[in-house]
Order: structure tokens, then C-alpha cells, then sequence
């Protein structure tokens, strides 16, 4: 059975910094790995999706990184700001469904 | 463009009683799922549906039915409410295939006392 992990479970950083969050998964034959963003009191936001054949994908100060054969995943985030501050969720899909196993996420404070 | 729009987006349930979360998308979205969000045990999947007239259940389907009648709608319904399905409840709708996220609505509150 596919379970995902993350750590840690919070980090507080001072803004500017740049910080990386991580995932680990158990069965490497995903479909694709998928980066959250879920602000209090609210429904999850995609930040990145990366397909079983890809090794990393960006956008703006986000890049999250897809190492299958280890079972790892990193999301790295430059120059913080506190407008980052939220929980990061990473998801693996194993099937075309869309059907998605979640970590508990990293709930991040970025302080002024 | 409304995205995945949830309603209601709080509700109190006594015990036993029966309700539909509603979940609508304009996406033209094949693929529609539910999700239930409790601390400590992260999101978890209840049902899935892969297009108009196909469900199926994921890892926590027990006390919910859905129905997939159009490509648009995906309600969840409980049929009898306990204490246990206290929770946070979020539909998400994709494309199929490999390069497809997954979008959410805001969730639903749902409090059954």
C-alpha cells in the first residue's frame, strides 16, 4: 500500500530564506507526484505537478524535484516571504484515475 | 470560470439524520473525486467518479453514496449521519491523464453532534 511522508511537519524560517520541504513515498510506480499549497480554512491550490518521466519542474520561486527510484521529492522554495506561510501538501497518483495517496503535509511560517 | 464550487460551506447534522454535499464543476472535467480532511490523518479518498454514470469507491466509503448523473455534478451523500464523519469535505474535479492537476473547492465544514 502507497504511503507518503513528509518532513518536517512545520518549519518556521525567517523571510528571505531559502528552505526546502521533502517527500517520501513507498512504491515507486507513481504516475505523477503533485505539489499543494492549503491556506487556513481553505481548498487545496496545484503549485507543481511532475509526470513518472520527469525529473523536476518550475515555477516562479518554486521548483520541485521527482527522484523515483528513491522515493523522494523535494520542493525548494527561494527567497521566502511571509506570503508563503501555509501548509505544502505533496500527492502521488498511481493510475490514470487521478485517484491521489496525500502526505500530512508541512505547515510553514515564513516570519518578517 | 467558477472552477469547483462546494455548497454548503458549513453544516451541523444531529446523529442520524441524512444530508448532500453538493460539488459542481465548468471545467468539463472527466474525472470528479470526494475527500475527507481530519487531523492527524490527512486527506483521504472516499469516492471517484471517471465520467457521467461511473463511480467507485476509494479507501473510506463506508456511510456515503454518490451519483454521477452528469459530467458537471458529483454530490456526496451521507444516509445516516454519525459522529465519525465530523470532518472537512472537498470535491476535486481533473482532466484525465499523466500532465492533469487535481482543482479543489473550498471545502465543506461538517459537524455532526
Amino acid at each position: 500500500k502507497q504511503e507518503v511522508t513528509q518532513i518536517p511537519a512545520a518549519l518556521s524560517v525567517p523571510e528571505g530564506e531559502n528552505l526546502v520541504l521533502n517527500c517520501s513515498f513507498t512504491d515507486s510506480a507513481i504516475y505523477n507526484l503533485q505539489w499543494f499549497r492549503q491556506d487556513p480554512g481553505k481548498g487545496l491550490t496545484s503549485l507543481l505537478l511532475i509526470q513518472s518521466s520527469q525529473r523536476e519542474q518550475t515555477s516562479g520561486r518554486l521548483n520541485a524535484s521527482l527522484d523515483k527510484s528513491s522515493g523522494r521529492s523535494t520542493l525548494y522554495i527561494a527567497a521566502s516571504q511571509p506570503g508563503d506561510s501555509a501548509t505544502y501538501l505533496c500527492a502521488v497518483s498511481s493510475g490514470s484515475q487521478g485517484n491521489l495517496i496525500f502526505g500530512k503535509g508541512t505547515k510553514l511560517s515564513v516570519k518578517p | 470560470n467558477a472552477g469547483v464550487t462546494q455548497t454548503p460551506k458549513f453544516q451541523v447534522l444531529k446523529t442520524g439524520q441524512s444530508m448532500t454535499l453538493q460539488c459542481a464543476q465548468d471545467m468539463n472535467h472527466e474525472y470528479m473525486s470526494w475527500y475527507r480532511q481530519d487531523p492527524g490523518m490527512g486527506l483521504r479518498l472516499i469516492h471517484y467518479s471517471v465520467g457521467a454514470g461511473i463511480t467507485d469507491q476509494g479507501e473510506v466509503p463506508n456511510g456515503y453514496n454518490v451519483s454521477r448523473s452528469t459530467t458537471e455534478d458529483f454530490p456526496l451523500r451521507l444516509l445516516s449521519a454519525a459522529p465519525s464523519q465530523t470532518s472537512v469535505y472537498f470535491c476535486a474535479s481533473s482532466w484525465e491523464g499523466e500532465g492533469s492537476p487535481l482543482h479543489f473547492g473550498n471545502g465543506t465544514r461538517l459537524t455532526v453532534t
